[in-house]
C-alpha cells in the first residue's frame, strides 16, 4: 500500500511544494514513479526511479527517498503545475499507486 | 514514437462482460522489455491499477480484481485487450492502457511511460 499525504496542499504560485509518498513496506527505490494528472487528461509520467526527471520535465521537478518514505518537491509552483500528483510503485510484479495528493491554488 | 488508443463500448450492461482494446503504434508490440497496462479511474478518484500482459501471455493482475479480469495480446494486430466480467456500477470508470518498460535500455524504465488518452465506461441498464 502506498500512502500519501497531504490529500490536499493548498499553494500559492512561486511556493514550494512537498509531496509525501509512504510505503507500507521497503520498497526499492528503482521501481518508484511520480506522475501528474490534470483534469480530462491522461496522467503523466514525471519521475521515474524515485529521482529521474522523464523527457520534457522541468528542473523544477526533484524526487528523493528510500526505504518507506519518499518524496516530490516542486521548487517554485508554476501556473500549470496545479493538478493531481500520484505515486507508483512495482513489487513483484504487483503495480499499486497511491491515493493522490491534490495541489490547489490558494 | 510508442501511442496508445483505447477502443471500445461506452456503455455496458450490469452482470455483462466489458471488453477494451489498446491499439499500439510507432513501436513494437512485442519488446522483451514491455509491459502493457489497464489502469482505471472511477469517477473524481484515483488511479486504480487492473492489470500487465506481456506480449509472450504472461498475464499480472491486481488481486482484488483477479477473478473478473482476462488480458490479453493479438500481436498480428499490435493490439492488447482487456475483458472484465461481471460488471457492476462500481466498474464505471475511465480506463487506460499503458506502457510499463521495463529495464535499463528504456527511455523511463520501470514506470507507466505512455497512456492512451482514456475510454469513459459507465456500467448502467
Amino acid at each position: 500500500v502506498m500512502t500519501q499525504s497531504p490529500a490536499t496542499l493548498s499553494l500559492s504560485p512561486g511556493e514550494r511544494a512537498t509531496l509525501s509518498c509512504r510505503a507500507s513496506q521497503t520498497v526499492s527505490s528503482n521501481y518508484l514513479s511520480w506522475y501528474q494528472q490534470k483534469p480530462g487528461q491522461a496522467p503523466r509520467l514525471l519521475l521515474y526511479g524515485t529521482s529521474n526527471r522523464a523527457t520534457g520535465i522541468p528542473a523544477r521537478f526533484s524526487g528523493s527517498g528510500s526505504g518507506t518514505d519518499f518524496t516530490l518537491t516542486i521548487s517554485s509552483l508554476q501556473p500549470e503545475d496545479f493538478a493531481v500528483y500520484y505515486c507508483q510503485h512495482n513489487y513483484n510484479f504487483s503495480w499499486t499507486f497511491g491515493q493522490g495528493t491534490k495541489v490547489e491554488i490558494k | 514514437q510508442l501511442q496508445l488508443q483505447e477502443s471500445g463500448p461506452g456503455l455496458v450492461r450490469p452482470s455483462e462482460t466489458l471488453s477494451l482494446t489498446c491499439t499500439v503504434s510507432g513501436g513494437s508490440i512485442t519488446s522483451d522489455n514491455y509491459y502493457w497496462g489497464w489502469i482505471r479511474q472511477p469517477p473524481g478518484r484515483g488511479l486504480e491499477w487492473i492489470g500487465n500482459v506481456h506480449y509472450s501471455g504472461a498475464t499480472y493482475h491486481n488481486p482484488s480484481l483477479k477473478s473478473r479480469v482476462t488480458m490479453s495480446v493479438d500481436t498480428s494486430k499490435k493490439q492488447f485487450s482487456l475483458k472484465l466480467s461481471s460488471v457492476t456500477a462500481a466498474d464505471t470508470a475511465v480506463y487506460y492502457c499503458a506502457n510499463y518498460c521495463s529495464g535499463d535500455s528504456c527511455s523511463s524504465p520501470n514506470a507507466f511511460g505512455i497512456w492512451g488518452q482514456g475510454t469513459m465506461v459507465s456500467v448502467s441498464s
